[in-house]
């Protein structure tokens, strides 16, 4: 099935480092969401973005929406602890609202 | 105020063997999605539904899959003749799908981890 391109693949910082990770698409999509799944859970949505260009925040989350629709980074700053999990990036098909899915960003923070 | 739970939460199976997977979905969500997610990859899109009618199966790998709702509420996903690249946690979420974008958050269950020997 189509995956998106996420990258990196993994990272390893230390608490209170900010990270920063993205996600292109050779598909254009009106609706980009980035999700964080933990061990054994299904994946919950951070933040989502439904216009080209915007810039939104939840708390330590930043997102944008890339302005060619075809691409959308995700950052957090000052990581803590319980950030540690997968997050992945997920475009939105227009018409049944299903969910093509980033292969993921996998973050451990240290002490 | 349940969430969408899945059951059973694992299943192991021999290569050959049937199996049934299901979904609760939120209680007045109209919209329901299966995916699958293989050992450490992404989620991969199966099968979509409207109340009782799937309008998009495009994900659904081979015909040994199948997926069915009743009700507008409960979902099975069905894999005959299981194979061990079958593997995987599946995935169901749903969503009100009311047609206002914000009310369009899908809603994950925990999954169920299928191992096929």
């Amino acid at each position: 099935g189509q995956q998106l391109n996420q990258s990196p693949q993994s990272m390893f910082i230390q608490e209170g480092e900010d990270v920063s990770m993205n996600c292109t698409s050779s598909s254009i999509f009106n609706t980009w969401l980035w999700y964080k799944q933990d061990p054994g859970e299904g994946p919950v949505l951070l933040i989502a973005l439904y216009k080209a260009g915007e810039l939104t925040s939840n708390g330590r989350l930043t997102a944008q929406f890339g302005i060619t629709r075809k691409d959308s980074f995700l950052n957090i700053s000052a990581s803590i602890p319980s950030d540690v999990g997968i997050y992945f990036c997920a475009g939105q098909d227009r018409n049944t609202d299903k969910l093509i899915f980033g292969t993921g960003t996998r973050l451990q923070v240290f002490p | 105020g349940a969430g969408v739970s899945q059951s059973p939460s694992n299943k192991v199976t021999e290569k050959g063997k049937d199996v049934e997977l299901r979904c609760d979905p939120i209680s007045g969500h109209t919209a329901l999605y299966w995916y699958r997610q293989s050992l450490g990859q992404g989620l991969e899109f199966l099968i979509y539904f409207q109340g009782n009618s799937a309008p998009d199966k495009s994900g659904l790998p081979s015909d040994r899959f199948s997926a069915e709702r009743t009700g507008g509420s409960v979902s099975t996903l069905t894999i005959q003749r299981t194979q061990q690249e079958d593997s995987a946690v599946y995935l169901c979420a749903s969503s009100l799908r009311s047609g206002r974008t914000a009310q369009n958050e899908q809603f994950f269950g925990p999954g169920t981890r299928l191992t096929v020997l």
